[in-house]
């Protein structure tokens, strides 16, 4: 089994759809999470940390549910330029482990 | 603000020759973390230094490959002798310490031929 595995893509949807990305991770002990985007040919970019309480950043909520060792994100009213892949990231000992990323089209 | 620094950017070479990738790392920053990506494996971390220390290494494909962090503001990523399958992009990350949220360079386009 993966450390970090997320949905298979891609996503394809219309602008102004709300999209959610699921992932899940193994090892119970890892201690932080977060989510990154990455846009083709550039490098990862931090897009929000995810706290145990949920929390959002303007269209962009993070769930984590560390029961079920679940995190998830949710775009709200997408924009063709969140067109990008979104990779679910776990701290384990203070490595961070990356998912195979989510693609996400945004179609007008 | 300078943020994670690589070079160079793109490098072609031809097998058995070798490669030295470059990174700088945002200044004040504790972590080096040096990744490498392909298509079929995706981000893969290679190595990190926590305080200019080699912490883990157990992602370095083969003894071909060898990093340095002889200071807090510099790195290098070396193969020697370079192959077809190590054509990959390579990034470097920094980050204020373990386990925080990683700062990644714009990366390393390497193509062995």
């Amino acid at each position: 089994r993966k450390e970090v595995e997320q949905d298979p893509g891609p996503f394809n949807v219309p602008e102004g759809a709300t999209v959610a990305f699921n992932c899940t991770y193994s090892n119970s002990a890892s201690q932080s999470f977060f989510w990154y985007r990455q846009d083709c040919r550039k490098e990862p970019k931090l897009l929000m940390s995810v706290y145990s309480s949920g929390n959002e950043d303007g269209r962009f909520t993070a769930q984590l549910n560390r029961a079920s060792q679940y995190i998830s994100l949710l775009i709200r009213d997408s924009k063709l330029s969140d067109s990008a892949t979104y990779l679910c990231v776990v701290n384990q000992g203070g490595k961070l482990i990356f998912g195979q990323g989510t693609e996400l089209s945004v179609k007008p | 603000d300078a943020g994670v620094i690589q070079s160079p950017r793109h490098e072609v070479t031809e097998m058995g020759q070798e490669v030295t990738l470059r990174c700088k790392p945002i200044s004040g920053h504790n972590s080096l973390f040096w990744y490498r990506q392909t298509m079929m494996r995706g981000l893969e971390l290679l190595i990190y230094f926590n305080n200019n220390v080699p912490i883990d290494d157990s992602g370095m494909p083969e003894d071909r490959f060898s990093a340095k962090m002889p200071n807090a503001s510099f790195s290098t990523l070396k193969i020697q002798p370079s192959e077809p399958r190590d054509s990959a992009v390579y990034f470097c990350a920094s980050s204020p310490g373990r386990g925080w949220e990683q700062y990644f360079g714009p990366g390393t386009r390497l193509t062995v031929t």
